[in-house]
């Protein structure tokens, strides 16, 4: 069965480092989203992308943050200089556009 | 805008009791509602789905119902395991067109004792 997949499992970095996150979505899906899950807090929408482009971006997503699907099948969240407060469980999910998301299993980003 | 509200947790049961979680949604329009799973140290993963209303969703002996009268989507399951032991989410969909973006409630943390 096709799964959404990201890589690291773990990321520690230190403060003001850049990150990227990685993810390979399901080959054909159109639809491509990031969440964030702040530990014991609820699931965060950050942003979702289509046809190369934002499609939409929550507050959260702000200039420190970008997306990139740089070669068909990788989707990148790329932080430019962490912080503390970003330190949390980052998930990409992916759709056909069915409504139907399926997420992969998350990266967990620790800020120091 | 579009929220969800979950009740809180944890909701700790013997194995086989009855099981509900309550959920309350707010939105403009109709949106599709959603229940995710998350088992411990994993990433969530979709339980059971509603697009319309009255629709039943159902999935691994859970059930929910979407009723549009009272907005709710209460998650039910008859008898319980151990296995079952997770945080659930309940969620709304929000968008247009192919692109939903999910609004999440804060989850509900089940604990089920032998």
């Amino acid at each position: 069965e096709p799964e959404v997949t990201q890589t690291p499992s773990h990321q520690v970095t230190q403060m003001g480092q850049e990150v990227i996150l990685r993810c390979v979505p399901i080959s054909n899906h159109l639809y491509f989203y990031w969440y964030r899950q702040i530990l014991g807090q609820k699931v965060e929408f950050l942003v979702s992308f289509y046809n190369n482009e934002i499609s939409e971006k929550s507050e959260i997503f702000d200039d420190q943050f970008s997306v990139e699907r740089p070669d068909g099948s990788n989707f990148t969240l790329k932080i430019r200089s962490t912080k503390l407060e970003d330190s949390a469980m980052y998930f990409c999910a992916s759709s056909y556009g069915t409504n139907e998301q399926f997420f992969g299993p998350g990266t967990r980003l620790t800020v120091l | 805008g579009n929220s969800v509200t979950q009740m809180e947790g944890p909701v700790t049961l013997s194995e086989e009791a009855f099981l509900t979680i309550n959920c309350t949604y707010t939105a403009t329009g109709y949106p599709s509602l959603f229940w995710y799973v998350q088992y411990p140290g994993e990433g969530l993963q979709l339980l059971l789905k509603a697009t319309k209303a009255d629709d039943k969703g159902s999935n691994k002996g859970f059930e929910a119902t979407y009723r549009k009268e009272t907005t709710s989507f209460h998650l039910e399951k008859g008898s319980v395991q151990v296995s079952d032991s997770a945080v659930y989410f309940c969620a709304l969909s929000e968008g247009s067109g192919g692109y939903n973006k999910l609004i999440f409630g804060a989850g509900t943390r089940l604990a089920v004792h032998p």
